[in-house]
């Protein structure tokens, strides 16, 4: 089956550090990857789209400047949560398509970021 | 704009019984619905995804069912065992993007 990998699983750093999460799908080229947050008890939110070679597509209230998301090649995404504050302490779930069924996505397991 | 509810938010139940979650959603233009399951701290697990041009899909004792035109969805657990507690997630899937709904948090008691 389609399998996708998230590094690191989980990461603590210092509020106004940049942190980096990769997004890897490891038997399939992603034509387009997606990344989501979750907080606590909440639902997933779907911060952006991103399909290689092309600028991400931020949804409503996302900051691009502040999650900059690169997607290099089919089978490599990354977010990179710039100058992290503690509400930004969240898990950071990737997802990517490009199987056989039109739309479906396949799911990393997801990053628990903690800021100080 | 997509919205998706799932009821109820919360289920106990005791071990054995059937029991069955609920998916609503606004837009019925969806390619895709798709169940998932996710335990404490991890990720997501696909359980069954139901294509727009399909009733349902059935996986051990899990049997999901699709009715776009009454933007309603249902997932069908048998025999439910302690194992099966965890959070369960419906995503209606539009022209590029899920849409998540709130989710059901269900606890088997032994």
């Amino acid at each position: 089956g389609a399998v996708v990998s998230q590094h690191p699983s989980w990461v603590i750093c210092k509020s106004g550090t940049s942190v980096k999460i990769e997004c890897r799908s490891l038997d399939f080229q992603a034509t387009t990857m997606f990344w989501y947050r979750q907080f606590p008890k909440q639902s997933l939110m779907l911060m952006a789209t991103s399909n290689e070679g092309s600028k991400a597509t931020y949804e409503q209230g996302v900051e691009k400047d502040k999650f900059l998301i690169n997607h290099a090649s089919l089978t490599l995404s990354t977010l990179t949560v710039t100058s992290a504050h503690p509400e930004d302490s969240s898990f950071y779930i990737c997802s990517a398509s490009g199987g056989l069924v039109y739309n479906e996505q396949f799911f990393g397991p997801g990053t628990r970021l903690t800021v100080l | 704009k997509q919205e998706v509810t799932q009821i109820p938010a919360a289920l106990s139940v005791p071990e054995g019984e059937n029991l069955v979650l609920n998916c609503s959603f606004t837009d019925s233009a969806i390619y895709n619905l798709q169940w998932f399951r996710q335990d404490p701290g991890k990720g997501l697990t696909s359980l069954l995804l139901i294509q727009s041009s399909q009733r349902e899909q059935t996986s051990g004792r899990l049997n999901a069912s699709l009715d776009k035109s009454s933007g309603r969805s249902t997932l069908y657990i048998a025999a439910s065992q302690p194992g099966d507690s965890a959070t369960y997630l419906c995503a209606a899937s539009g022209t590029y993007k899920y849409i998540f709904g709130t989710g059901t948090r269900l606890k088997v008691l032994a």
